[in-house]
């Protein structure tokens, strides 16, 4: 079964840190572009950071630039976000999700959610 | 960046009902428009890729059409099963943008 499962939300105070896990199986792994995308609490859906197949391109919305890691190890089918300087704004559900280049979003996880409060 | 506008952003129809839902860019991206469906609680799921392609496993009641700047996600008769948010997203260049979401709601 094609599979994606994160991990790694919870409460974290503002400027706080957090790291999401997204574990994959069904699939090669290692052959995707890697996606995270997000969708705050009765909001729509935002992009937030790609990574290619070995990990040598990667892209970030602008409001997580300097702030937000994405990285992957294909030897554990596994992509990360690392989330540093966390703000209330940041509260959302994380979906990571495989990505064609050039095409969709065409495997997501269920998510985890990530809460920004004092 | 390009933004994505939907409209509308509600819609109630009934069971059998034909949906349009449009999508328009805010400059040129060819046919690189995805139409995805999310129901509540749940994560997205691709229904249209390359503006007209019909993802493996998604019924033939759902189409997609356009290019450049207008497109267009067709529900041509409404079953039950198809209450939910879609939103289209362009992956003509980064950051990949997303519509604002259109909610089908039974009438």
């Amino acid at each position: 079964e094609v599979q994606l499962v994160e991990s790694g939300g919870g409460l974290v105070q503002p400027g706080g840190s957090l790291r999401l896990s997204c574990a994959a199986s069904g699939f090669t792994f290692s052959s995707n572009w890697m996606s995270w995308v997000r969708q705050a609490p009765g909001k729509g859906l935002e992009w937030v950071a790609n990574i290619n197949d070995d990990g040598s391109e990667i892209y970030y919305v602008d409001s997580v630039k300097g702030r937000f890691t994405i990285s992957r190890d294909n030897a554990e089918n596994s992509l990360y976000l690392q989330m540093n300087s966390l703000r209330a704004e940041d509260t959302a559900v994380y979906y990571c999700a495989a990505m064609v280049w050039g095409g969709p979003f065409h495997i997501w996880g269920q998510g985890t959610m990530v809460t920004v409060s004092s | 960046d390009i933004q994505m506008t939907q409209s509308p952003s509600s819609l109630s129809a009934s069971v059998g009902d034909r949906v349009t839902i449009t999508c328009r860019a805010s400059q040129s991206i060819g046919n690189y428009l995805n139409w995805y469906q999310q129901k509540a609680g749940r994560a997205p799921k691709v229904l249209i890729h390359s503006a007209s392609g019909l993802q493996s496993g998604v019924p033939s009641r759902f189409s997609g059409s356009g290019s450049g700047t207008d497109f267009t996600l067709t529900i041509s008769s409404l079953q039950p099963e198809d209450y939910a948010t879609y939103y289209c997203q362009q992956s003509h260049s980064t950051p990949r943008t997303f519509g604002q979401g259109t909610k089908v709601e039974i009438k």
